[in-house]
């Protein structure tokens, strides 16, 4: 089945600072997404990228499909980016379910 | 529009127990899903509901059924809860079709102990 891994696992920034979150695939790109999951626990969907880059605000995503990775960037850091990262992958034979990876837990600090 | 919601948002209970986690939508989804989170994870499918009155297993079904009541809700129900169930439970709706874009929305998750 499909693998998704995600790096660095954890990241300890200071307010301010860029940071590259990175997701590995192990399978075609069907449908990638990315979530951030604040301290609180809600889960917000911040891309839908499948390939390309997008922007929204300070953070943007590129995915590089023939390669089977994503990148999130977070530039200019704030302490309201603090929480877990995740990018999902839908499974190619079902529309429905998506594949999570582990996170990556950021902290930023003040 | 309230979005997702989940009732409760905090339970625990002993090992044997049965309960039902309630999940409601407002924005006229077709397609419904319950997840879980453990520590250090990202999330799994349990159950999923592609539009009102069909259900499929996900990814971990086993321990739980599901009920996809009308469109707007889909509950999840513990016949008998074992402490491997301590999770954090999450419930989530997109508009479904089928489509590679459908975006799913989450609820704000129920915290579930199993002692």
């Amino acid at each position: 089945g499909i693998q998704v891994e995600q790096s660095p696992p954890d990241l300890i920034l200071q307010e301010g600072a860029n940071s590259t979150l990175r997701c590995n695939f192990s399978d075609s790109v069907n449908n990638l997404q990315w979530f951030h999951q604040n301290p609180w626990g809600q889960l917000i969907n911040l891309f839908y990228i499948p390939s390309g880059t997008k922007q929204n605000g300070r953070l943007s995503a590129t995915t590089v499909a023939t390669e089977r990775y994503s990148l999130l960037y977070i530039s200019s850091s704030q302490t309201t980016d603090s929480g877990v990262y995740f990018c999902a992958e839908v499974i190619m034979d079902s529309n429905y379910q998506l594949i999570w990876g582990a996170g990556t837990k950021l902290i930023i600090k003040p | 529009n309230a979005g997702v919601t989940q009732t409760p948002k905090f339970q625990v209970l002993k090992t044997g127990q049965s309960m039902t986690l309630q999940c409601a939508q407002d924005m006229n989804h077709n397609s419904m899903y319950w997840y879980r989170q453990d520590p250090g994870m990202g999330l799994r499918l349990i159950y999923y509901s592609a539009s009102e009155g069909t259900t499929d297993k996900g990814e971990v079904p086993n321990g739980y059924n599901v009920s996809r009541l009308n469109k707007r809700e889909f509950s999840l129900r513990l016949e008998s809860a074992a402490p491997s169930q301590t999770s954090v439970y999450f419930c989530a709706s997109s508009e479904g079709g089928g489509r590679s874009t459908d975006t799913q929305y989450f609820g704000p998750g129920t915290r579930l102990t199993v002692l």
